[in-house]
């Protein structure tokens, strides 16, 4: 099983620059998330989406756009990168809310 | 706002000792659900282990048991027989309860067993 897959690995941008980090599960979770994890902050919640078609802001979403193009799939876009969005950004995904979250392997993200 | 408090920024353990790693969390809820989840260097992240609040007897997985103390919101983890595999960081997580739900992460203990 892929779980949850999450694209791509690593990635560096210039400040300014935009990208779209995608993620997709298989296991017909009604619920998505994207967070973000820096040194010392532990995991901070960007946006996430309880189900399909909502989504809603997390603890830092500022510099952030989500979509939710179906119930397998939830991007997360940068449209202009800061050298602040310098991070490890993970996706996750959960059925219901006595089940833990299933956690993609991360994207390190360099904005310079 | 929910708030997870993990006051231990790195701890050390000889293998095969027993160690306690601490978590004290704040919530208005009355049913929620708490979590340990492990994130070794190959930044995977790993569910350890699970308390469901309603339920007084602590949670235990091969090894690895919590103390869970409701009333003082304390959930600390027990790693006994450490292992070199245990060397990771360790997050405790709290679940926001309600509908909409969301995990709130501490910021995370470094363990580190030593041979």
């Amino acid at each position: 099983n892929a779980g949850v897959t999450q694209t791509p690995k690593f990635q560096v941008l210039k400040t300014g620059q935009s990208m779209t980090l995608q993620c997709a599960q298989d296991m017909n979770h009604n619920s998505m998330y994207w967070y973000r994890q820096d040194p010392g902050m532990g995991l901070r919640l960007i946006y996430y989406s309880a189900s399909e078609g909502t989504t809603d802001k997390g603890e830092v979403p500022n510099g952030y756009n989500v979509s939710r193009l179906n119930k397998r799939e939830f991007s997360l876009r940068l449209e202009s990168a800061a050298p602040s969005q310098t991070s490890v950004y993970f996706c996750a995904s959960g059925r219901v809310f006595d089940s833990p979250l299933h956690f993609g392997n991360g994207t390190r993200l360099t904005v310079t | 706002a929910q708030t997870v408090t993990q006051s231990q920024p790195e701890m050390s353990v000889q293998e095969a000792e027993t160690v306690t790693l601490s978590c004290t969390y704040d919530t208005s809820e009355n049913n929620y659900y708490l979590f340990w989840y492990k994130q070794p260097p190959s930044r995977q992240m790993i569910l350890v282990i699970r308390q469901e609040a309603y339920k007084q007897q602590n949670a235990t997985e091969n090894r690895f048991s919590v103390n869970f103390q409701k009333a003082a919101k304390s959930f600390s983890l027990k790693i006994s027989d450490s292992q070199l595999g245990d060397t990771a960081m360790y997050f405790c997580a709290s679940d926001s309860g309600g509908s909409n739900y969301k995990l709130t992460f501490g910021k995370g203990t470094l363990l580190t067993v030593n041979p």
